[in-house]
Parts: C-alpha cells; sequence; structure tokens
C-alpha cells in the first residue's frame, strides 16, 4: 500500500546531542511537510519542500533543519535539542491542491 | 494571519446520536481549502473530509458532513449515526497556496462517544 513510513516511531536523545528524524513516502507526492505537535496541541508547521524548493516557516527555530536529497525522502535535523523540542513529529505529504498524508509520528524524547 | 477557531474544547455524546463540532476561519484569501482531521489516541492524523472554497456544495463522506458558509467563515462538521470508533480529536484546517502551504489547524475538540 502507498504511504508516509517515519523512523524510528520514538527516539530517545540527550540534551544537546543532535537527532535526526526520517520520512520516507511511496505516494510520489511531491510537496512533504514537517510539522511538531506538542502534548495537547495542535500541530504547528516546521517547514516544507515543494520539489526541490524548502519553504522555512518564519518562527521555525534555526535549531531545527531540514534535507530532501530526492522525491521519497525527507528529513528533519535537530541540531542541539532541548528540554522544549520534546514532541511528536509529523511527516505529511500531498500533492498540489489535495489533501496531506500524515505518516505515524516519531516521538521524541529528550533527557 | 490565518487563523482557525474550534470554541468546544470537549464534547460527549451518546453512540448512534448526531454531533456536530465548529470551526470557524479568518483569511483575506479567495481561494482556499479547508479539511477536517480525525487524530485517535495512536495520534496517527487521518483526513475526515475535505472543502474547496471555491464549490458552493457541502461536501458529504458517509456518516460525515460539512457545512460550509463561505460568507461567514464557517466549517462545522457533522458527524451522524456516532460510533465508539469516532472518539478522537478532531482539527479543522485550512490551507491556501494552490494547495502547497502547509496546514494552519485549529486547537481541536476531544470527542468522546460514549456506550
Amino acid at each position: 500500500d502507498a504511504m508516509v513510513i517515519q523512523n524510528p516511531r520514538y527516539q530517545v536523545t540527550q540534551f544537546g546531542k543532535p537527532v535526526t528524524l526520517s520520512c520516507s513516502q511511496t505516494l510520489n507526492h511531491n510537496v512533504m511537510y514537517w510539522y511538531q505537535q506538542k502534548s495537547s496541541q495542535a500541530p504547528k508547521l516546521l517547514f516544507h519542500y515543494y520539489d526541490k524548493d524548502f519553504n522555512n516557516e518564519a518562527d521555525t527555530p534555526d535549531n531545527f533543519q531540514s534535507r530532501r536529497p530526492n522525491t521519497s525522502f525527507c528529513f528533519l535535523d535537530i541540531r542541539s535539542p532541548g528540554l522544549g523540542d520534546a514532541a511528536m513529529y509529523l511527516c505529511a505529504t500531498s500533492r498540489v491542491g489535495y489533501e496531506q498524508f500524515f505518516g505515524p509520528g516519531t516521538r521524541l524524547t529528550v533527557l | 494571519a490565518q487563523t482557525v477557531t474550534q470554541s468546544q474544547p470537549e464534547m460527549s455524546v451518546q453512540e448512534a446520536e448526531t454531533v456536530t463540532l465548529s470551526c470557524t476561519y479568518d483569511t483575506s484569501e479567495s481561494n482556499y481549502y479547508l479539511f477536517w482531521y480525525k487524530q485517535p489516541p495512536s495520534r496517527q492524523m487521518i483526513l475526515v473530509i475535505r472543502q474547496e472554497a471555491y464549490k458552493q456544495q457541502n461536501a458529504t463522506e458517509n456518516r460525515f458532513s460539512v457545512n460550509f458558509q463561505k460568507a461567514a467563515k464557517s466549517f462545522s462538521l457533522k458527524i451522524s449515526d456516532s460510533q465508539l470508533g469516532d472518539t478522537a480529536m478532531y482539527f479543522c484546517a485550512f490551507t491556501t497556496g494552490g494547495g502547497a502551504d502547509g496546514l494552519t489547524f485549529g486547537k481541536g475538540t476531544h470527542l468522546i462517544i460514549q456506550p
């Protein structure tokens, strides 16, 4: 089945230790998104790629970076995680003008 | 700035009843898309229904339907014959930019279906 896959599902890191979250898709969608969802809150867009074009939200901290090496894969890099970065990270994909399909999320714990 | 407001933090109804979740939004754009997403305890975000702003007809998907009032900037979700599996957080969401921009979400409504 065509789908959005996120790895790992659970990630534990130490304060200040870089971490990379992975997202892959078999839907061949040209747009990929990263959202941060903290407990009991709505998802918040961090950035998205329209093909190779990177679009950063104005209030996304510099600590968060992203890479999209090809159509299928997108990575979220957190350079120096703080306690406030503990959250669920959701990856989504879409074709332009259509709904977004979400992966199952990666729950990040920062110790 | 675009905003989405869901005024009901939590709702509870009996199984088989009909329930309506409210959503209002604010935008100066004329072309946009509206969605309802469901997020059960697993945290998997699942699309319930979508509505293009240029379409006057309200979208329907089986037991789920919307009441889209463009002039009032209102987009409510009606769930008919509610089932236990409908228990979840429901988020109203909005996007513009021809549909390539990210979603702006409301704060969500926690819907509980009682047996």
